[in-house]
C-alpha cells in the first residue's frame, strides 16, 4: 500500500519561499510509471494542481504558478519536494502531495494516492 | 472561481440515485476523456473514485458510476448510503498540460 506523507512549517512570512517536502513508502518513486505531484486546497475548498514531476526530474507545472513554482526529486530518500516563492495570503491552503498514475495514458491524473496534506498559513 | 462549474450541493434519500454535473469547456472537459471524480470526507484527503470519465478503481462499489455529454461530465450515485455523505469535486485535464477543478458538490443523505 503507498503512503505519502507531507512535511514542513506550517507557518511562512509573506513574500519568503514555501518548502515541503512529501515522503513516499510502499513504493519506489525510481521504479518510474508514476508522476509525483502537489495540490492544495484553499480555507474556501477549492481545489488546486500545482505540479508534478518524474523520477528522472522532468516536471510539469500549472502555468499560473510556474514563474514561483520549484519540484523537485530525491530518488534516494524517495521523497519529492515543493518550494513556492514570494508567497502571499492568497497561498494559504492545505497542501497535499498524491501519486499520478497517467504516466501510461497521457493526460494528468487520476491522482490515485493521496498524502493527509498539511496547512501551511501565510502571516507575518 | 474554479475551471469546471459544478452544483455546490446535492440531495437524497436512502436508496435513491443522485446525479451531480461538472461542466467545462472545449479546452478540458469537452477535449479530452481524462475525468476523474474524488470524495471528500471532512478533514480527509480527496479519495479518487472515477476515472477516465467512467472507469472505477479497484474497490470502488459499482454504486458509483461516470459518464460524459459534451463539455458535462457526470457523477452518478445509486443505492445512496448514508456513508455517501461528503463532498464531491471532479477534475480534467486541459489544453496547455494542466489539471482542472470544480468547486465541488456536498451530498447530503437524507
Amino acid at each position: 500500500q503507498v503512503q505519502l506523507q507531507e512535511s514542513g512549517p506550517g507557518l511562512v512570512k509573506p513574500s519568503q519561499t514555501l518548502s515541503l517536502t512529501c515522503t513516499v513508502s510502499g513504493g519506489s518513486i525510481g521504479s518510474g510509471g508514476y508522476y509525483w505531484s502537489w495540490i492544495r486546497q484553499h480555507p474556501g475548498k477549492a481545489l488546486e494542481w500545482i505540479g508534478y514531476i518524474y523520477y528522472s526530474g522532468s516536471t510539469s507545472y500549472n502555468p499560473s504558478l510556474k514563474s514561483r513554482v520549484v519540484i523537485s526529486v530525491d530518488t534516494s530518500q524517495n521523497q519529492f519536494s515543493l518550494k513556492l516563492s514570494s508567497v502571499t495570503a492568497a497561498d494559504t491552503a492545505v497542501y497535499y502531495c498524491a501519486r499520478d498514475a497517467s504516466y501510461n495514458s497521457g493526460g494528468i491524473g487520476p491522482l490515485d494516492y493521496w498524502g493527509q496534506g498539511t496547512l501551511v498559513t501565510v502571516s507575518s | 472561481q474554479s475551471a469546471l462549474t459544478q452544483p455546490p450541493s446535492a440531495s437524497g434519500s436512502p436508496g435513491q440515485s443522485v446525479t451531480i454535473s461538472c461542466t467545462g469547456t472545449s479546452s478540458d472537459v469537452g477535449g479530452y476523456n481524462y475525468v476523474s471524480w474524488y470524495q471528500q470526507r471532512p478533514g480527509k484527503a480527496p479519495k479518487l473514485i472515477i476515472y477516465e470519465v467512467r472507469k472505477r478503481p479497484s474497490g470502488v462499489p459499482d454504486r458509483f458510476s461516470g459518464s460524459k455529454s459534451g463539455k458535462t461530465a457526470s457523477l452518478t450515485v445509486s443505492a445512496l448510503r448514508a456513508e455517501d455523505e461528503a463532498e464531491y469535486y471532479c477534475s480534467s485535464y486541459a489544453r496547455s498540460n494542466n489539471l482542472v477543478f470544480g468547486g465541488g458538490t456536498k451530498l447530503t443523505v437524507l
